[in-house]
């Protein structure tokens, strides 16, 4: 049991490029997050799954995307990377998302964006 | 005014003290509240949900003041490995799109 697992844990990019964050969790929940976290700004939530099938805005979502592939994966996306997205992202998940339950947290993905 | 407050701290304390720290909230519709633990470059970690009875867990209670708006979170005999940045998190509506996390308090507990 695995819990929540992220790929890679730390890219370097220049502006402009692309990527995609992957997540999984093995642990049968329903809900997912994606967040960042920066100094001085807390974690704030990017986009969110409440369950297989649909996503959903956060706080800070221009500049990312997002597919929710199955159950299990929750991948994140920028398109063409920008300084401001210099951070580390955190996925999670949840039973549900009725805000009673636990967040699982991945180890993160520290990204740098030149 | 930010939605969840939080004395940044750092707290530096001895093995074995009792240390408190408090968090505020400005939205009197808040429904949930937690305590996450986050150790240096790690993850952060669910330690305990608020109550409004209040809640133990062994060393740690936690305590809902609704009146005022503040939650708060009590280590007693502090350990070396409660070292680490505890967070206060605040559900707003029922639903976990609306979770607010404060920015943290740093504790520091020393031999």
């Amino acid at each position: 049991n695995a819990g929540v697992t992220q790929t890679p844990k730390f890219q370097v990019l220049k502006t402009g490029q692309s990527m995609t964050l992957q997540c999984a969790q093995d642990m049968n929940h329903n809900s997912m997050y994606w967040y960042r976290q920066d100094p001085g700004m807390g974690l704030r939530l990017i986009y969110y799954s409440a369950s297989e099938g649909t996503t959903d805005k956060g706080e800070v979502p221009n500049g990312y995307n997002v597919s929710r592939l199955n159950k299990r994966e929750f991948s994140l996306r920028l398109e063409s990377a920008a300084p401001s997205q210099t951070s580390v992202y955190f996925c999670a998940s949840s039973l549900t998302g009725t805000g009673g339950h636990e967040q699982f947290f991945g180890p993160g993905t520290r990204l740098t964006v030149l | 005014r930010k939605e969840v407050e939080q004395d940044p701290g750092p707290f530096n304390v001895p093995e074995g003290a009792t240390v408190a720290f408090n968090c505020t909230y400005s939205n009197s519709a808040s429904q949930s509240f937690f305590w996450y633990r986050q150790d240096c470059r790690k993850e952060p970690k669910l330690l305990m949900s608020v109550y409004s009875s209040g809640n133990e867990d062994g060393r740690f209670t936690a305590q809902l003041n609704r009146a005022s708006q503040y939650i708060s979170l009590l280590i007693r005999d502090s350990k070396l490995s409660d070292s680490a940045t505890y967070l206060c998190v605040v559900n707003r509506a029922g639903n976990n799109r609306k979770l607010i996390w404060g920015l943290g308090t740093s504790l520091a507990v020393n031999p």
